[in-house]
């Protein structure tokens, strides 16, 4: 049963627009909620995390929300730009056991000049 | 620089044929964990680390065994590869949790193919 979802395998939006990903999750003993970036050929890179207890998180150009009732996470690019075309993968992580991060499947954004 | 170093980068084997994928850190961290990235499944932990001699299964442990001998070291082994067990391999490492997220830092990956 996956416990993370991301349910667009892609999205594609035009350079200087918002650019939303979003991220759905069953446990609720998540602890952290993180976004990660992948380009080809190289390894996943962290780029912003949430705590359970916050709703909010932003970080220049990037901005995590985390709605707990409805246990859905967002991930916001603005404005975004042809260099954040990636997949994106969001993951959740409860501490004090194994730090395994559970991923979702992926979300591929292209940003178009 | 810190970094994550995976070797090789990519491999092609044959089934049965033993094999190891070396994973290296420069960055004292404790907790070093390996991952597999299939299409449409994710990134799946394979076996992690807490530290030197511990280690534990993840949740696709089967046909893999790894090793904990030094700190900066958590090597990857297939005794007996089959083709199911052709993907890309990350390893990754961080410090422990104490509070607060520790990100983790991922190798550029390991592409392995069982013919």
């Amino acid at each position: 049963d996956q416990q993370v979802k991301q349910n667009s395998p892609s999205l594609s939006v035009q350079e200087g627009r918002i650019s939303i990903l979003n991220c759905d999750y069953t446990n609720s003993m998540f602890d952290y909620f993180l976004w990660y970036k992948k380009y080809p050929a190289e390894g996943p890179t962290f780029l912003i995390s949430i705590s359970s207890i916050k709703d909010k998180n932003e970080d220049g150009r990037f901005t995590v929300f985390l709605n707990k009732s409805a246990k859905h996470l967002s991930l916001h690019i603005v404005p975004s730009q042809p260099g954040d075309s990636a997949v994106y993968f969001c993951a959740a992580l409860t501490q004090g056991g194994s730090e395994k991060l559970v991923f979702g499947k992926g979300t591929k954004l292209t940003v178009n000049p | 620089e810190a970094q994550v170093t995976q070797n090789p980068r990519y491999l092609i084997t044959v089934t049965g044929k033993k094999l190891t994928v070396t994973c290296s850190q420069n960055m004292n961290h404790e907790y070093m964990s390996w991952y597999r990235q299939d299409p449409g499944l994710g990134l799946r932990q394979i076996y992690y680390s807490m530290n030197v001699e511990v280690t534990d299964k993840g949740d696709v442990p089967e046909g893999y065994k790894v090793s904990r001998k030094e700190k900066r070291n958590f090597p990857l082994i297939l005794e007996s590869p089959s083709p199911n067990q052709t993907s890309l391999y990350f390893c990754a490492s961080s410090f422990l949790s104490s509070g607060s997220y520790n990100e983790q830092f991922f190798g550029p990956g390991t592409r392995l193919t069982v013919l």
